[in-house]
């Protein structure tokens, strides 16, 4: 069975700083997808990033970055210089090809308080 | 482009009344997943569409709940009766592929309170 970790539930930092989300999941696939979504106060689920099981490499987007690590499957992710508009509730899912169900497992979330 | 349409963004009713959310996928997207966001469970799956056919109904909390996706645009969520209980954020989503190959957009969120 997939399973997703954030073991961090809240997260406060001063505007400015860099601050690092975590996220382990757990998959019997070789194969498999990881996700990162936002949820804003407004509340919609935003889409940030998906990274294939295959691909190991650290993605940076701007004040993003992800650090992939198979060897101890984790998929974290860094927001460098926060500012107070990153505050929201981060969500990392996990989909791999096991079940009936194509679906996505998601963590229960880390809320980021970024402060002025 | 359009994103993910859902409507209405906020609806309040009392038990025992039904409720319809309403979803429009992405054009061109195949699959269509229906999530309820709570407090204590998080984001659970409820059903997924393929090329408008339910293909996974196993998240659908009980008989009361039923979902219909008519036609490629458009897919409806039924709660009859409603209860205090179904209250939580309903998140209609798309896809193009498979959960497992392709990214999944969310829409807005349906926020029903059941009083």
């Amino acid at each position: 069975a997939q399973k997703v970790t954030q073991a961090q539930t809240e997260i406060s930092v001063v505007e400015k700083e860099d601050v690092t989300l975590d996220c382990v999941y757990e998959t019997r696939d070789t194969t498999y997808y990881l996700f990162w979504y936002k949820q804003p106060p407004s509340g919609e689920l935003v889409f940030l990033i998906r990274r294939n099981s295959f691909d190991e490499q650290n993605e940076i987007s701007g004040r993003y970055s992800w650090n992939f690590q198979k060897s101890t499957s984790s998929f974290n992710f860094t927001i460098t210089a926060s500012q107070v508009v990153d505050s929201a509730v981060y969500f990392c899912a996990l989909s791999d090809l096991s079940g009936s169900a194509r679906q996505l497992t998601f963590g229960s979330g880390t809320q980021l308080t970024v402060l002025p | 482009d359009a994103g993910v349409i859902q409507s209405p963004r906020h609806e309040v009713t009392e038990m025992g009344q039904e409720v319809t959310l309403r979803c429009k996928p992405i054009s061109g997207h195949d699959y269509l997943f229906w999530y309820r966001q709570t407090m204590m469970r998080g984001l659970e799956l409820l059903i997924y569409f393929n090329n408008n056919v339910p293909i996974d109904d196993s998240g659908m909390p009980e008989d009361r709940f039923s979902a219909k996706m008519p036609n490629a645009s458009f897919s409806t969520l039924k709660i009859q009766p409603s209860e205090p209980r179904d209250s939580a954020v309903y998140f209609c989503a798309s896809s193009l592929g498979e959960a497992s190959t392709d990214t999944q957009y969310f829409g807005p969120g349906t926020r029903l309170t059941v009083l």
